[in-house]
C-alpha cells in the first residue's frame, strides 16, 4: 500500500540554520505529495504542495521537489527562525482520495 | 473565513458514556475525514466519506461511528468510549481529487476515565 517515510525527530536548530527534512514515498499510480505544519495546540495546516513529478512547491520560504526517479519531496528552507518551530508532516494522496502521512518531524529553532 | 470548525475542544469523560464530537464545514467539501493523532502513532485515519450518506471505514474504525446527513457536518460518534479512546481528535476536510490538500480542525481533545 502506499506510505510516506520521513525522518525522525527532534532537529534542532539554531536561528538562521539550514533546514533539510526528508520525506521519501511509496505509491501506485501519480500521487500529490503534501507537507502540513503543526503549531502547538492547533490542528495542521497545509504548507505547500506538489501535483506532478518535477513540481515544486514553495510557501513562506520553504521549498519541496516532487522527484519521482527518488521518489522523494524533502522540504527545505534556506534561514530558519525561532517561529518555524512546530511539527512537520510529510503526506500523499492517492487516486482513491485517501491521504497518508508520515510520523511527523518535530523542529525545534532556539535564539 | 473558510474553516472546519470541532466542538468541543476539550472533553472529560466516563467509560460507556456516549458522546458526539462534531464536525462542520464552509467550503462545500465533498469529502470529510477524522484522525486520531496518539504519541508515536502519528495520525491514524478513523472514518472518512465521499459525500452526503457515503461513508467508510479507515484504519481504526473499531468502537467509533459517523454519520454524513448534510455535506458540511460529519460528526463522530462514540457509543461507548473506553480508556484507549483517549486521544486527539481531527477532523479534516477537501474537494475530492488527488490535488486538494485537507483543511484540519483545531482539534478535540478527549480524555476517558
Amino acid at each position: 500500500g502506499n506510505s510516506v517515510t520521513q525522518m525522525e525527530g527532534p532537529v534542532t536548530l539554531s536561528e538562521e540554520a539550514f533546514l533539510t527534512i526528508n520525506c521519501t514515498y511509496t505509491a501506485t499510480g501519480y500521487p500529490s505529495l503534501f507537507w502540513y505544519v503543526q503549531y502547538p495546540g492547533e490542528g495542521l495546516q497545509l504548507l505547500l504542495k506538489a501535483t506532478k513529478a518535477d513540481d515544486k512547491g514553495s510557501n513562506k520560504g520553504f521549498e519541496a521537489t516532487y522527484r519521482k526517479e527518488t521518489t522523494s519531496f524533502h522540504l527545505e528552507k534556506g534561514s530558519v527562525q525561532v517561529s518555524d518551530s512546530a511539527v512537520y508532516f510529510c503526506a500523499l494522496r492517492s487516486n482513491n482520495n485517501d491521504m497518508r502521512f508520515g510520523a511527523g518531524t518535530r523542529l525545534t529553532v532556539k535564539p | 473565513e473558510a474553516q472546519v470548525t470541532q466542538n468541543p475542544r476539550y472533553l472529560i469523560t466516563v467509560t460507556g458514556k456516549k458522546l458526539t464530537v462534531t464536525c462542520s464545514q464552509n467550503m462545500n467539501h465533498e469529502y470529510m475525514s477524522w484522525y486520531r493523532q496518539d504519541p508515536g502513532l502519528g495520525l491514524r485515519q478513523i472514518y472518512y466519506s465521499m459525500n452526503v450518506e457515503v461513508t467508510d471505514k479507515g484504519d481504526v474504525p473499531e468502537g467509533y461511528k459517523v454519520s454524513r446527513k448534510e455535506k458540511r457536518n460529519f460528526p463522530l460518534i462514540l457509543e461507548s468510549p473506553s480508556p484507549n479512546q483517549t486521544s486527539l481528535y481531527f477532523c479534516a476536510s477537501s474537494l475530492t481529487g488527488t490535488g486538494h490538500g485537507y483543511t484540519f480542525g483545531s482539534g478535540t481533545r478527549l480524555t476517558v476515565v
